[in-house]
């Protein structure tokens, strides 16, 4: 398997432009997040999807700030309108959590993230 | 706070010596995982303890679990220059799906 895919792997774009962010997660993984990390804040989850479905979305900034998982292999983060404390790098990770939740297979797989810069 | 704060902040050492990160937490976790970065890369899972483990092992890496101090500390033995990275300590609290990461040790590992 290839991994977890992320595109683009960087991007510089303006203030008020749209950005989207998108993410292909491994083959039969049923869970999937979005992180963002900054020097200041550290890592932080913005959602989390389950079987394509959100399920916490508390870490979303604001309203600028929406996610899509239309099947298991495709999810996108878009930010309308950017702003430049929005730059960070992006991470999207899958995992395949047992509905049992015993602690195993719980590890999570990051993509190579997405470097935003917003001017 | 469920965040995990991994100690010390940054590290340097030689290669061939020992390196001990350590991480603390808040409430009861299910489990506690420890991820590698490098840098400009995504985070690696390295290793998972469960609640009611106290130690395990992965080729140089130990990792121990104080559930009574909510504490844990990844051991990495007879370090090598590629071993230079970011460690993170995440902690799966109980009751929720989702992982929570700290801040980060930084390790620098010199030749």
């Amino acid at each position: 398997d290839a991994g977890v895919i992320q595109s683009p792997r960087h991007e510089v774009t303006e203030m008020g432009q749209e950005v989207t962010l998108r993410c292909k997660p491994i083959s039969g993984h049923n869970s999937l997040f979005w992180y963002r990390q900054t020097m200041m804040r550290g890592l932080e989850l913005l959602i989390y999807f389950n079987n394509n479905v959100p399920i916490d979305d508390s870490g979303m900034p604001e309203d600028r700030f929406s996610a899509k998982m239309p099947n298991a292999s495709f999810s996108t983060l878009k930010i309308q309108p950017s702003e430049p404390r929005d730059s960070a790098v992006y991470f999207c990770a899958s995992s395949f959590m047992s509905r049992v939740m015993t602690g195993t297979g719980d590890e999570q797989y990051f993509g190579p993230g997405t470097r935003l810069t917003v001017t | 706070s469920q965040q995990g704060e991994e100690d010390p902040q940054a590290l340097s050492i030689q290669e061939g010596e020992n390196a001990t990160m350590n991480c603390s937490y808040k409430t009861s976790i299910n489990n506690l995982q420890w991820y590698r970065q490098n840098s400009g890369r995504g985070l690696v899972h390295l290793i998972l303890i469960r609640s009611n483990e106290r130690e395990k092992h992965s080729g140089r890496l130990r990792v121990t679990l104080d559930t009574s101090k909510k504490s844990s500390s990844l051991l990495i033995t007879a370090s090598r220059a590629a071993d230079t990275a970011s460690y993170f300590c995440a902690t799966r609290a109980s009751g929720y799906s989702t992982l929570t990461f700290g801040k980060g040790t930084m390790l620098l590992v010199s030749p």
